[in-house]
């Protein structure tokens, strides 16, 4: 079974400055894809950047990118630029690519709180 | 274009009743999921269903949880003679199809059971 590691439960970084959220994840399969989603206190899952296992370049959204290493099986996100509206919860998710196994849910990290100091 | 709505947002249920929460998925969006989270926990997986099939409930308690996706109307999470460990977030996604997009997600329901 696949399994998504979040080690780290808080970050802290000041504003405009740069973060790195580490995630790790766990699976005999080549084809898959990866998301991070963000959290804020309002309860909202929002999806943030995502990323196919087939692709070896690095996915990018604005001021967020990810750093995929797929032989090491990390998926690290860095926002940079940090502004208070990124502090929440950030969580990592993994999809299988086969359907007909997981049927396409997600499986997710525990998460990481972000907050962003003034 | 609505997305994905949930409600109620919040419950409240006193020990032994039923609960029901509610989630209509974004227009065109025929596969919705259920995730619940626990407190300081991600999300996890519950069932999977098309309009009128339950396609995965893997994750699904086997006893006193239920969920339909009907012809007509929104998807339904029931949870029957509540317990204290029920209350959680229960969120509900919709995508169009079974491709890699990411979801997209209601604002979550927070059942608390007192």
């Amino acid at each position: 079974a696949q399994t998504v590691t979040q080690s780290q439960p808080e970050m802290s970084v000041q504003e405009a400055e740069t973060v790195t959220l580490s995630c790790t994840y766990d699976t005999s399969e080549s084809d898959y894809y990866l998301f991070w989603y963000k959290q804020p206190p309002s309860r909202q899952m929002i999806l943030v950047i995502r990323q196919e296992a087939y692709k070896q370049q690095n996915a990018t959204e604005n001021r967020f990118s990810v750093n995929f290493q797929k032989a090491a099986k990390s998926f690290s996100l860095k926002i940079s630029d940090s502004q208070l509206g990124d502090a929440a919860m950030y969580f990592c998710a993994y999809r299988s690519e086969d359907y007909g196994g997981s049927q396409g849910n997600l499986i997710f990290g525990k998460g990481t709180k972000l907050s962003v100091k003034p | 274009n609505a997305g994905v709505m949930q409600n109620p947002r919040h419950l409240v249920r006193r020990r032994g009743q039923e609960a029901r929460l509610r989630c209509s998925p974004m227009k065109g969006h025929s596969h919705v999921y259920w995730y619940r989270q626990l407190p300081e926990e991600g999300l996890k997986f519950m069932v999977y269903l098309q309009k009128e099939n339950i396609i995965d409930e893997s994750g699904m308690p086997k006893e006193r949880f239920s969920a339909e996706f009907p012809k007509e109307g929104p998807s339904i999470l029931r949870i029957q003679q509540v317990v204290r460990g029920d209350s959680a977030a229960y969120f509900c996604a919709s995508s169009r199809s079974l491709t890699g997009d990411g979801y997209t997600f209601g604002s979550g329901t927070r059942l608390t059971v007192v």
